[in-house]
């Protein structure tokens, strides 16, 4: 399945975070949701192929890496309290298939 | 872009008998359905999907149908069981390659009554 890190961590307004996902087995595109608490997860951006080929209605502070083992990393510059979340990592296979997502279980970000 | 509202909120209902939940769409272009349950801590789970070209799809007691004339798409569950509660997510894509990703419904909290 899909694996993410941390699971929780807490930092403050202002400051940088990074978090992990390594994807299913097989599995070449990876995408990040935001989910915060009550709503339904929101598009943030889908990597292929190493390229970000997709982005949602988020500011250029968020941004992604793809390594070639298909891993991916979410980065987080200059947070905002609003950032506080759980963070969502889906991989899929390219093609038609790529919005059939199999998710993580999450990061949960707290900003204080 | 895609706006999808989903109906109820909460939903209570007993042991055995049937659920359905209900989602409208905005974008006369979206062509994939998927629906996902989300349990506590974890992620969520795809359970069944459609696509334009049909109108019904059925997996088991799941079961999903799609007007596209009114833009609506609903779940139905038959025969519920205590491990069918959870939140359950509708969302809907109007991107085949899935680089627009998934715009989903805000979610209803399914509660099965023993």
């Amino acid at each position: 399945g899909v694996t993410q890190s941390p699971t929780h961590l807490i930092k403050t307004r202002g400051q940088q975070v990074t978090l992990r996902c390594s994807s299913q087995s097989g599995h070449n595109t990876v995408s990040w949701y935001q989910q915060a608490l009550g709503q339904g997860p929101q598009f943030i951006f889908q990597y292929y192929r190493k390229e970000e080929n997709g982005r949602g209605n988020f500011p250029p502070r968020f941004s992604g890496l793809q390594f070639p083992n298909d891993s991916s990393e979410l980065n987080v510059n200059a947070l905002e309290l609003d950032d506080s979340a759980l963070y969502l990592c889906a991989s899929s296979l390219s093609g038609l298939g790529a919005n059939v997502l199999t998710f993580g279980a999450g990061s949960r970000l707290t900003v204080l | 872009g895609e706006n999808v509202e989903q109906h109820p909120s909460t939903l209570s209902v007993q042991e055995g008998d049937s659920a359905v939940i209900k989602c409208t769409y905005s974008d006369s272009a979206s062509n994939y359905f998927p629906w996902y349950k989300q349990e506590l801590g974890k992620g969520p789970q795809l359970i069944i999907d459609i696509r334009s070209n049909v109108g019904e799809k059925k997996d088991q007691r799941i079961a999903v149908t799609l007007n596209k004339t009114a833009k609506h798409f609903s779940l139905h569950i038959t025969e519920t069981q205590p491990e069918d509660s959870a939140v359950y997510f509708c969302a809907a894509s109007d991107s085949g390659g899935g680089a627009d990703g998934l715009t989903f419904g805000k979610g209803t909290h399914l509660i099965i009554q023993p």
